[in-house]
């Protein structure tokens, strides 16, 4: 079964330092996500993308964040100076479709 | 704006019992309503939705209904697995591709045999 792909598993940076998460979406997807899950929280949307461009965001999405889609493949999302509270499980997701997101296993990401 | 309360966890049960992981709802409109869970290891996986009131979504044996009046949408199963043993999360959405899904907190299934 077609799976979404997010590397790498685990990500540790100093405060200060740009991150760049990456996905492989399912091959014949359109539309893509990324969300966010701190610790002990919600799952928190932060952006989507389709054609080439953001199509909703959150108000966590501000302008230290932005999304690419560098390739045919790959979708990635970038932090350009992390803080400390950008710690948080990352998720990638993918869909064909309205509502049917298909997710990653996610990117721990560790802002010392 | 749209919100989604599901009941704190963890929740912890024997093989055989019963489940029942509350989950409510505030949005404007009709959304779609949703239960995704998420393994160990793994990343979240569609495990069953609902798109109009009334409407009852089932899958694996788990089943969740959609009520407006209560603004509800529970999550059930009549025997749990220790193969259920994962995290649980309620979220709905616009109905428009491409559009945020709204999570709640997940609540953390513990079976145990």
């Amino acid at each position: 079964e077609p799976e979404v792909t997010q590397t790498p598993s685990h990500q540790v940076t100093q405060m200060g330092q740009e991150v760049i998460l990456r996905c492989v979406p399912i091959s014949n997807h359109l539309y893509f996500y990324w969300y966010r899950q701190i610790l002990g929280q919600k799952v928190e949307f932060l952006v989507s993308f389709y054609n080439n461009e953001i199509s909703e965001k959150s108000e966590i999405f501000d302008d230290q964040f932005s999304v690419e889609r560098p390739d045919g493949s790959n979708f990635t999302l970038k932090i350009r100076s992390t803080k400390l509270e950008d710690s948080a499980m990352y998720f990638c997701a993918s869909s064909a479709e309205a509502e049917k997101l298909f997710f990653g296993s996610g990117t721990q990401l560790s802002v010392l | 704006g749209d919100s989604v309360t599901q009941m704190e966890g963890p929740v912890t049960l024997s093989e055989e019992a019963f489940l029942t992981i509350n989950c409510t709802y505030t949005a404007t409109g009709y959304p779609s309503l949703f239960w995704y869970v998420q393994y160990p290891g793994e990343g979240l996986q569609l495990l069953l939705k609902a798109t109009k009131a009334d409407d009852k979504g089932s899958n694996k044996g788990f089943e969740a209904t959609y009520r407006k009046e209560t603004t509800s949408f529970h999550l059930e199963k009549g025997s749990v697995q220790v193969s259920d043993s994962a995290v649980y999360f309620c979220a709905l959405s616009r109905n428009q591709a491409g559009t945020a899904l709204i999570f709640g907190k997940g609540t953390t299934l513990s079976v145990s045999s």
